[in-house]
């Protein structure tokens, strides 16, 4: 079965330092993966999706970015933390539905990222 | 802009009554449907998917979709305290080749004991 994970759990960083959030995939190959953002009181935001090794789409500018340097790998840094980069963080990855028409994103746990 | 509308609630039920979360989209050519749902502190998971017209059922959910009024609801019969959460509606445009998808803000569910 396909499991995905995320670490760290929780993070607290001071405003400008780096960061580095890692998800891996187990279970598939090639998928398609997702970086989003939570923040208190608002909803889901995409950040990064990534459709093979290398290929990253950025969906809002801003100072993160995101690699996937292996298949099951997708890494979201930043060279200088923002006090307004602290969210709740989400890797997704996308998989068929049961049916094999329509296309479903299922979530890792989430990193919990306070900036201070 | 594809856009995801959710009344952000709170939304408060008795428990064994049905609670019942709207959602509407901008966008006419989506064409797929996600309720997910997300309990404090926790990640997303998918409760239901829905990509016709009409009513789709699995266990006490119910997620119905009508295309011409860009329309989504997810009924919950007999809730139960462990329903409260938020919960999130997603729509997706296969339309291209990026496959994404979009959230509303989501709408948080008490069900009370």
């Amino acid at each position: 079965s396909q499991t995905i994970h995320q670490w760290p759990a929780t993070l607290v960083q001071p405003v400008g330092s780096p960061l580095s959030l890692e998800c891996t995939v187990e279970g598939t190959s090639n998928p398609n993966l997702y970086w989003y953002r939570q923040a208190a009181g608002r909803g889901l935001q995409l950040l990064f999706y990534s459709v093979g090794i290398g290929q990253i789409s950025s969906e809002v500018p801003q100072n993160l970015s995101a690699s996937r340097p292996q298949d099951r790998q997708f890494i979201l840094s930043s060279k200088k933390l923002l006090l307004s980069d602290s969210g709740f963080y989400l890797c997704a990855w996308r998989v068929p539905n049961r049916d094999g028409i329509q296309e479903t994103q299922y979530f890792g746990p989430g990193t919990r990222l306070l900036v201070l | 802009q594809k856009e995801v509308e959710q009344n952000s609630g709170p939304l408060s039920v008795p428990e064994g009554a049905i609670a019942s979360l709207n959602c509407t989209y901008s966008d006419r050519g989506s064409q797929s449907f996600f309720w997910y749902r997300q309990y404090s502190g926790k990640s997303p998971e998918l409760i239901m998917f829905i990509y016709s017209n009409g009513d789709k059922e699995d266990g006490r959910f119910t997620a119905q979709l009508n295309k011409a009024s860009q329309y989504v609801s997810l009924l919950i019969r007999d809730s139960q305290p462990s329903d409260s959460a938020t919960y999130l509606c997603a729509a997706h445009y296969s339309g291209g080749s990026n496959y994404k998808l979009t959230f509303g803000k989501g709408t948080l569910l008490t069900v009370n004991p």
